[in-house]
């Protein structure tokens, strides 16, 4: 299995633009999550979906930011306006309530600047 | 309000010594906690597990304990390698496992020197 895929990897935009960061979770997998890194407040969690649904997005910052799965295969991550404080690395990961491991998976990140 | 803390930001230690990576929390909903480890450009790993019905757990050179009275868990690696330096993130769940929302602490930064 090829992990977790976020697309992009890097992404530099201007502020005011919006952005999109993509995630494939690992197939059969039905829990996604997205997560934020940033120096000051470290990995905090956005937003999860189960099963293509939204469990809790208690952790979007604010309007701006949006998540859809629209299948199970397939997320994306959508900032709108864009501002300098929203530069950070965005990481995708997923899980199943299957496995005998119990563990989120995670992608390589999308580092996100916004000047 | 930071719910699980990791109060030391780095630690260095020689090859082949133990390395003792510390974390705090403060929710008494938390029941299931993780250590990941993370190398830079890539993300976290998986390392170890604990349910709050045990006081340890063990995986090869990584041992886990958790003291639920003192609200403190400790990842213990023996003996440490140079290939060991990476982030270390300490996680707690109220769920029960973790296909739920996990907190992160800040993370630890281990350098092992050869």
């Amino acid at each position: 299995d090829a992990g977790v895929i976020q697309s992009p990897r890097h992404e530099v935009t201007e502020m005011g633009q919006e952005v999109t960061l993509r995630c494939k979770p690992i197939s059969g997998h039905d829990y996604l999550f997205w997560y934020r890194q940033t120096m000051m407040r470290g990995l905090e969690l956005l937003i999860y979906f189960n099963n293509n649904v939204p469990i809790d997005d208690s952790g979007m910052p604010e309007d701006r930011f949006s998540a859809k799965m629209p299948n199970a295969s397939f997320s994306t991550l959508k900032i709108q306006p864009s501002e300098p404080r929203d530069s950070a690395v965005y990481f995708c990961a997923s899980s199943s309530q299957d496995s005998a491991s119990d563990e989120q998976y995670f992608g390589p990140g999308t580092r996100l600047t916004v000047t | 309000d930071q719910q699980v803390k990791q109060n030391s930001p780095s630690l260095s230690v020689q090859e082949g010594r133990i390395s003792i990576l510390n974390c705090d929390y403060t929710n008494s909903m938390f029941d299931y906690f993780l250590w990941y480890k993370k190398y830079p450009a890539e993300g976290p790993t998986f390392l170890i597990s604990i349910s709050s019905i045990k006081d340890k757990n063990e995986d090869g050179r990584f041992t886990v304990f958790l003291n639920k009275s003192a609200k403190h868990l400790s990842l213990h690696i023996v003996p440490s390698q140079p290939g060991d330096s990476a982030v270390y993130f300490c996680a707690a769940s109220a769920g029960g496992g973790s296909n739920y929302k996990l907190t992160f602490g800040k993370g630890t930064l281990l350098t092992v020197n050869p």
